[in-house]
């Protein structure tokens, strides 16, 4: 079975400083992760996702996840945070059930940006 | 990018009629479509997975014979919620992925469809 835990509901940052996002998963197989944002009144975006190809996974808009399999963990991260970041943020683990690739969501994060 | 909508966005309904909801990807073909419930200042709830041609497999607590899903085509999914309370009210989300299928996939999303029941 399958979860994901994503540590923080809330990360308040300032703009400019950098943004850190926890996600830990566990999984019984080499699961698939990514990383969602949801602004409001908008569908859910994918910023990056981690196929294996690479530990360190670049995704749009500057984010970007490392993927520590001893520590089970694939953080978000972030250099200097816009006041446009201000989301949701959902880390997703997938894992093959039956045939199909079950999705399970994180509690989600919300990213609060001061000026 | 790939783009999956939703029809309606919005809908109010009276209680115990029923509401039928559309996902479509426009510019793919989606062998799984996943239909979810978000509740305000929640997480995404999976409620079912949709392939096409087949049944569709439900989550645990999830009655299927209140939320009834189509998949009809690569296409289009629906999902019907019948005889509406209003503790059926949430927004309800739609995701697709391609025919290539496969773990790392990823879904592309709708934009959700507001559901009221009064």
């Amino acid at each position: 079975a399958q979860s994901v835990t994503q540590l923080d509901s809330h990360v308040s940052v300032s703009e400019g400083t950098p943004v850190l996002l926890r996600c830990n998963y566990s999984s019984s197989y080499s699961p698939s992760l990514f990383w969602y944002v949801q602004h409001p009144n908008k569908g859910l975006q994918l910023l990056l996702k981690y196929t294996s190809a690479a530990t360190l996974v670049k995704g749009i808009n500057g984010f970007e996840a490392e993927f520590k399999k001893s520590e089970t963990s694939f953080h978000l991260t972030k250099p200097s945070a816009h006041m446009s970041d201000a989301a949701e943020y959902f880390c997703v683990v997938s894992e093959e059930s039956g045939g199909s690739y079950i999705p399970t969501f994180g509690r989600g994060t919300s990213l609060i940006v001061h000026p | 990018g790939a783009v999956v909508s939703q029809h309606p966005s919005r809908v109010i309904c009276k209680s115990g009629t029923s509401v039928k909801i559309e996902c479509r990807s426009l510019d793919f073909q989606a062998t799984t479509m996943f239909w979810y419930r978000q509740f305000p200042k929640q997480s995404l709830m999976l409620m079912a997975t949709s392939n096409e041609g087949s049944k569709a497999t439900y989550e645990q607590g999830v009655e299927k014979d209140k939320f009834l899903i189509n998949h009809a085509s690569l296409t289009l999914s629906t999902l019907t919620v019948t005889s509406a309370h209003p503790e059926d009210s949430s927004f309800y989300i739609c995701s697709a992925s391609p025919l290539a299928g496969g773990l790392y996939n990823e879904q592309f999303f709708g934009p959700g469809t507001r559901l009221t029941v009064l």
